[in-house]
């Protein structure tokens, strides 16, 4: 599975946008790009995923650059309950012979403040 | 729906002595995952089982860790003895493995503290 590498902490002010991005150079053709959150004393929590296309949901969307070097994931309007640490992750498709390995970095530690 | 239970929340031991964790997944989730979490890092797999079967323990020190899955629900992970550089978070997890539908739904750990 391709590394990934993102910044260790931002700050974002609440009711802002909060762009989170992601490095991951290596990604190969097959591997997706997950995203989880781990709020204080929880454990992680499924955000978003995506191959190629932009992907909106709910909670975020995820912006893939054209090369899928490089990612963004998007908090449209932060709220202090979004105060984080963001997982970036890539992994290989289950149709491509990958399984549900997530291999988790230290994350993005995000602070919203009023 | 329920989430994953996993009990104790936390727990606190002398080193050397033994120690178990439980985890219930969400029902009809075939897949359970243990995870240690230290410090300001990121989870790290120990474990991951396909119904009764363990298809990966690479990660499993199992000179003193060792689990079991049941009747392909409920899990155990126990370590003994326990050392003092065993002291983290234990997570559990569980999905369905579908192409569809893989996300990962974690519980919200058990906090061991090794004295």
């Amino acid at each position: 599975d391709a590394k990934t590498t993102q910044p260790p902490s931002m700050d974002c002010a609440e009711g802002r946008a909060a762009n989170l991005p992601c490095n991951h150079s290596t990604i190969s053709g097959n591997e997706y790009v997950y995203w989880y959150r781990q709020i204080h004393s929880q454990g992680p929590q499924y955000i978003i995923h995506g191959l190629k296309n932009n992907e909106t949901n709910e909670m975020a969307s995820l912006i893939i650059t054209e090369d899928r070097k490089s990612s963004t994931l998007i908090l449209p309007h932060a709220t202090l309950r979004d105060t984080a640490v963001y997982y970036c992750i890539v992994r290989l498709a289950i149709s491509s012979g990958g399984y549900n390995k997530l291999i988790f970095g230290a994350g993005t530690r995000l602070a919203v403040h009023p | 729906e329920a989430g994953v239970v996993q009990s104790p929340r936390y727990k606190i031991i002398e080193k050397k002595q033994p120690v178990a964790f439980w985890c219930n997944p969400i029902s009809g989730h075939n897949t359970l995952y243990w995870y240690r979490q230290n410090l300001g890092q990121g989870p790290e797999l120990l474990i991951r089982y396909e119904n009764e079967e363990a298809v990966d323990d690479s990660q499993l020190p199992k000179d003193r860790f060792s689990a079991e899955r049941l009747k392909g629900v409920d899990s155990t992970l126990k370590i003994q003895p326990a050392e003092l550089g065993d002291s983290a978070v234990y997570l559990c997890a569980s999905s369905l493995e579908s192409e569809r539908n893989d996300e990962q739904y974690f519980g919200p750990g058990t906090r061991l503290t090794v004295t």
